[in-house]
Parts: structure tokens; sequence; C-alpha cells
């Protein structure tokens, strides 16, 4: 079945930093979910992408539809210590059902 | 964020014996799933559920069956629970006209 690949598997950044994280197929996907996840928790959805090429930002993340629809990115801006945690990328493929196909997640931690 | 609850938050159980999970949502979603969560393996479909009355399998739906009575809530038996289904589960509801999926808090098991 169709795999997400997402990298890195971890980060550990300064508080301030800026984050970069993506996820990529071989597939094409016709949809984009990015989540996060705190210890203990559920996902939390953060951004929806149905587009290619869309750019859609929510606080200081923003995330891009890849112009070639296998790939999506999450960027962080301006890190603070509550964006500890692990951000998975989900995917809808083309062709296949509506069920979401998931990436392993990128574990992040914010040095303060 | 949907209003979702999963009942029980912990439970350590024995070997051989069934255990139902509950999980009740306030959205009116159409769509809710079921997927457990274990490390190096990410998120994995236990069963899903498209309205009342109507499931289907998951990657992961041996050792499991749902059940779907009411529109808010789908309940996961595990029949005769073994070590190798110790996880945490999450349920999920999306509403028509979206791939978007909201997640529960999650139920840790623990099977001995």
């Amino acid at each position: 079945g169709q795999q997400l690949n997402q990298s890195p598997q971890s980060m550990f950044i300064q508080e301030g930093e800026d984050v970069s994280m993506n996820c990529t197929s071989s597939s094409i996907f016709n949809t984009w979910l990015w989540y996060k996840q705190d210890p203990g928790e559920g996902p939390v959805l953060l951004i929806a992408l149905y587009k290619a090429g869309e750019l859609t930002s929510n606080g200081r993340l923003t995330a891009q539809f890849g112009i070639t629809r296998k790939d999506s990115f999450l960027n962080i801006s301006a890190s603070i210590p509550s964006d500890v945690g692990i951000y998975f990328c989900a995917g809808i493929p083309q062709g296949g059902s509506e069920k979401l196909v998931f990436g392993k997640g990128t574990k992040l931690t914010v040095n303060p | 964020d949907a209003g979702i609850t999963q009942s029980p938050r912990h439970k350590v159980t024995e070997t051989g014996t069934p255990v139902t999970l509950r999980c009740h949502q306030t959205e009116n979603h159409r769509y809710m799933y079921w997927y457990r969560q274990d490390p190096g393996h990410g998120l994995r479909l236990i069963h899903y559920s498209y309205g009342v009355k109507d499931t289907d399998k998951g990657e992961v739906s041996d050792g499991y069956s749902v059940s779907r009575s009411k529109t808010e809530d789908f309940l996961l038996t595990l029949e005769s629970a073994t070590s190798s289904q110790t996880s945490v589960y999450f349920c999920a509801t999306r509403p028509s006209g979206t791939y978007e999926q909201y997640f529960g808090p999650g139920t840790r098991l623990t099977v001995t």
C-alpha cells in the first residue's frame, strides 16, 4: 500500500529557531493533513491542504501542498517551548479509498 | 474541535478476557474510525464506520469487532484480549464533505 515518509524523524532546536519538516511519497496524493500530538493526548489537526501548490498558514505554522502532489511541507517559525510534540502528516492517495495514510511522525524538542 | 470522548481512558485486563472500548461524539459526524498507535508503527486503522450499522475493516482488524447502533457511539470490542493488543487506541470522526479527521483523547489498554 501507499506509504508516507516523514523526515526528519526527530529534531532538537533552540527556542526562537524556525523548523522545517516534510512528508514524501512515491504516489500522488489528493489531500494532505498535518497533525500535532502531545504526550498522552490524541492528534490535533493543524492544517488541511487540498490543491497542488496550496500554501496555508495557521499562526506560526505554514504548510504547503507540493507541486508534484507527492509531497508536503510544514514550517514552524520562531519556535516556542509549547511547540514540543510529534508532528504527523497524513494524506488521501489518488484513486484510493478515502482512508487516511499516515506518516510515522517527526518528534520536535525545543530547548528554552 | 469535535466533541469526542473515549472511555475508559486507561484499562488493564488479563489475556483472554473480552474488552469493549467506547467512542462518543456530539458533532453528528457521519464517519467514525478506530486506530491503534504503537511505537514504530504509527497509526493503523482497525475498523471504520460510514453510517449507523455500516462498518468495514481496516488494515489490522483481526481480533477486533465494532458496532455502531447510533450516530454518536462507536464501540470497539476485543473478543478475547491478547498481549499483542496492548496499545493506545484512538477514535476519530469525520464529517461528510471533507477528509479531515478529528481524534479523541485515546484509551491506553494493557493486556497482561
